[in-house]
C-alpha cells in the first residue's frame, strides 16, 4: 500500500525566511508521480508541481523549489524568502497507476503560517 | 483555465436525510473524484469515475453512493447522513488514461449534520 507522511503538521515562520516541508513516501511501484497542492484559506487546491520517479532533477520556479531525492523517498518543498501570501496547507501526494485512473495518495498536510 | 464547480460552499442537514452533492467539471475531463477532507487525516478518497456510468469505490466507500449520467456532472450521495459524514467534501477531474495527470479541485462543501 502506498503511504505519504508529513511529519510537519504546522510551521510558522517570519516573512523572508525560507522554509522547507517536509515530505516521505512509500510505494512498490517502480513507476509512480508526486505533486504538491497547496490549500488556501479559501478552501481550493492548487496544483503545484508533478515529478515521475525517473526524474531526480530538482525544479525551481520562482521562490519555490522542490528536492526530489528517490534514495530516501523525499520530495521536500523549499519556499525562499516566505511571503503572508504563502500561509495555507501544503500537501503532498502519490499517485498510483491503476488501469482506469490515476489516483492519488494524500499525505495529512502542512499548515504554514506567514507573519509579518 | 480548469473550472470544476461545487454546488454548495455550505450546507447543514440533519441525520438521516438523503444527501445530494453535486460537481460539474468544463474541460471534458474522464476522470472524477469525491475526497472527504478532516483535520489530521487530510484527503481521503471515496469513490471516482472513469467514465459516464462507470464508478470505482476508493478508501471509504461506506456510507456514500455516486452518480455520473453525463461527463461533465458526478454526484456524490450520502443515502442516510449521519453525524460521523461531518466534513469537508472536495470534488476534483483530471484529464487521465493513467498517465498521472495533475488533478484540478473545486473550492469544497463543508457540510455539517445535525
Amino acid at each position: 500500500a502506498q503511504k505519504v507522511t508529513q511529519a510537519q503538521t504546522e510551521i510558522s515562520v517570519v516573512e523572508k525566511e525560507d522554509v522547507t516541508l517536509d515530505c516521505v513516501y512509500e510505494t512498490r511501484d517502480t513507476t509512480y508521480y508526486l505533486f504538491w497542492y497547496k490549500q488556501p484559506p479559501s478552501g481550493e487546491l492548487v496544483f503545484l508541481i508533478r515529478r515521475n520517479s525517473f526524474d531526480e532533477q530538482n525544479e525551481i520556479s520562482g521562490r519555490y523549489s522542490w528536492n526530489f531525492q528517490k534514495s530516501t523517498s523525499s520530495f521536500n518543498f523549499t519556499i525562499t524568502a516566505s511571503q503572508v501570501v504563502d500561509s495555507a496547507v501544503y500537501f503532498c501526494a502519490l499517485s498510483e497507476s491503476s488501469g482506469t485512473a490515476s489516483k492519488l495518495t494524500f499525505g495529512t498536510g502542512t499548515r504554514l503560517q506567514v507573519t509579518l | 483555465d480548469v473550472k470544476v464547480t461545487q454546488s454548495s460552499r455550505y450546507l447543514v442537514k440533519r441525520t438521516g436525510e438523503k444527501v445530494f452533492l453535486e460537481c460539474v467539471q468544463d474541460m471534458d475531463h474522464e476522470n472524477m473524484f469525491w475526497y472527504r477532507q478532516d483535520p489530521g487525516l487530510g484527503l481521503r478518497l471515496i469513490y471516482f469515475s472513469y467514465d459516464v456510468k462507470m464508478k470505482e469505490k476508493g478508501d471509504i466507500p461506506e456510507g456514500y453512493s455516486v452518480s455520473r449520467e453525463k461527463k461533465e456532472r458526478f454526484s456524490l450521495i450520502l443515502e442516510s447522513a449521519s453525524t460521523n459524514q461531518t466534513s469537508m467534501y472536495l470534488c476534483a477531474s483530471s484529464l487521465d488514461r493513467g498517465n498521472n495527470q495533475p488533478q484540478h479541485f473545486g473550492d469544497g462543501t463543508r457540510l455539517s449534520i445535525l
